[in-house]
């Protein structure tokens, strides 16, 4: 069965700092991937999606996440962190024969001024 | 443009009352619809998804029930709430059309449920 894991349950940076949140997952094929953002009492919003090709993303925000599939890992990516980043980051699975994703548990990302 | 639409946004009701939360899709047609619940601090767990009118999938039993009446509104219902029925609640479409689209997942505001 599909699984994400998500190991960091919170992660605090420095306004302009880099970041990365790091995601694995456990699929026998090649998974979908995507990272969805959601700010407190909001909806998720994606950030960036992989399906295939380049193994590098870019997505919304000046966020990208990076597919190594000798780690089975995919995570996400920033290079200077904005106070507005602070939220909850969630990684999620997908695959061709299913129309549901697995979603990892989260990060919550703490800014710091 | 695809919008999507959760209401109320907040809701608390006492325990034992009935519960009704809908969801309406704009802007596309046949959509996959999904209803999630986030517990507090926690991930999210896929309730139910359907892909098309009547069609329902259930993936927790529990105290809840779903319905799609018309092709883009999807509805969250119970006879009875209990205490554990609080948390935030999700509900989101997808593209039936092609083999990627379907796994993009488009969300709602989400409603605030408080069972008392």
């Amino acid at each position: 069965a599909q699984s994400v894991t998500q190991p960091d349950i919170h992660i605090t940076v420095s306004e302009g700092a880099s970041l990365e949140l790091r995601c694995n997952y456990s699929y026998g094929a090649t998974p979908y991937l995507f990272w969805y953002v959601q700010s407190p009492g909001q909806g998720l919003q994606l950030l960036l999606k992989y399906f295939s090709g380049d193994t590098l993303v870019q997505g919304i925000k000046g966020f990208e996440a990076e597919f190594k599939r000798s780690q089975s890992s995919f995570n996400l990516r920033k290079p200077s962190v904005h106070w507005s980043d602070a939220a909850e980051y969630f990684c999620a699975v997908g695959e061709d024969s299913s129309y549901k994703l697995i979603f990892g548990s989260g990060t919550r990302l703490l800014v710091r001024p | 443009s695809q919008t999507i639409h959760q209401w109320p946004a907040t809701l608390v009701q006492p325990v034992g009352s009935p519960l009704s939360l809908e969801c309406t899709v704009e802007g596309t047609s046949n959509p996959n619809l999904y209803w999630y619940r986030q517990a507090a601090g926690r991930g999210l767990q896929l309730l139910f998804y359907s892909v098309g009118i009547g069609q329902i999938s259930s993936e927790v039993p529990q105290n809840l029930s779903a319905s799609r009446p018309q092709d883009r509104q999807f509805i969250l219902s119970s006879k009875k709430l209990l205490l554990s029925d609080s948390g935030f609640y999700l509900c989101a479409w997808s593209n039936s059309g092609s083999r990627f689209a379907k796994n993009i997942q488009y969300f709602g505001a989400g409603t605030r449920l408080s069972v008392l």
